[in-house]
């Protein structure tokens, strides 16, 4: 176990809603990275939060969104839900934005239907 | 596209034989790092080895980094079945942004 916590574990959605997933850093830890994993594949970098603060983004549309908040839990945000959306959301923690490893906690399933 | 690509894809052995996994990536990095994932789960960090290190070791682990080739590989000695999970290198760079990239990873099957 990391200390690191995401919920809900599973996920429903319809095609066009939206959805908020949150993760609980492991204690004093101030960075927060999150990840879209496909099935068969390797985590996709979304973006990363250090103190509140995106620093860092990978590869997605502005339909996803995130926020760090005051004691460094995290949401992540995905509006107009598309079928390609359904995917295994990791978030990590870590103690800085690079150079130290990152704990991960268990993750989300997401099934866009 | 993935800055890390692992090689092989999937690899089966006995239980006690050692296991190689490579890793190749395209830019420069700041630190390359192994973790391995059992069936879907979250990701369990394995090592760290810095851009400025040559090899790292971590009990059956070792891992070797040459940033002249951009490769990496991990070695997991005397194997056992609960090695059994997809292990992946992620690097960490730090360009308009910072960003971690995975590979699609390596499945190892240890039989017992």
């Amino acid at each position: 176990e990391t200390g690191v916590t995401q919920s809900p574990t599973h996920l429903i959605k319809t095609r066009g809603q939206q959805v908020t997933l949150r993760c609980s850093s492991q204690s004093g830890h101030n960075t927060v990275s999150w990840y879209q994993q496909a099935l068969g594949q390797g985590p996709q970098f979304i973006f990363q939060y250090y103190r509140e603060e995106e620093n860092g983004r990978g590869n997605f549309p502005p339909r996803f969104s995130g926020l760090q908040f005051p004691n460094y839990s995290s949401e992540l945000n995905v509006n107009a839900l598309e079928l390609d959306d359904s995917a295994l959301y990791l978030c990590a923690s870590s103690l800085s934005g690079q150079g130290f490893e990152q704990y991960f906690g268990p993750g989300t399933r997401l099934t866009v239907t | 596209s993935q800055q890390g690509e692992e090689d092989p894809q999937a690899l089966s052995i006995q239980e006690g034989e050692n296991a190689t996994m490579n890793c190749s990536y395209k830019t420069s990095i700041n630190n390359l790092q192994w973790y391995r994932q059992n069936s879907g789960r979250g990701l369990v960090h394995l090592i760290l080895i810095r851009s400025n290190e040559r090899e790292k070791h971590s009990g059956r682990l070792r891992v070797t980094l040459d940033t002249s080739k951009k490769s990496s590989s991990l070695l997991i000695t005397a194997s056992r079945a609960a090695d059994t999970a997809s292990y992946f290198c992620a690097t960490q760079v730090n360009t308009g942004g910072f960003k971690t990239i995975f590979g699609a990873g390596t499945r190892l099957f240890v039989k017992a």
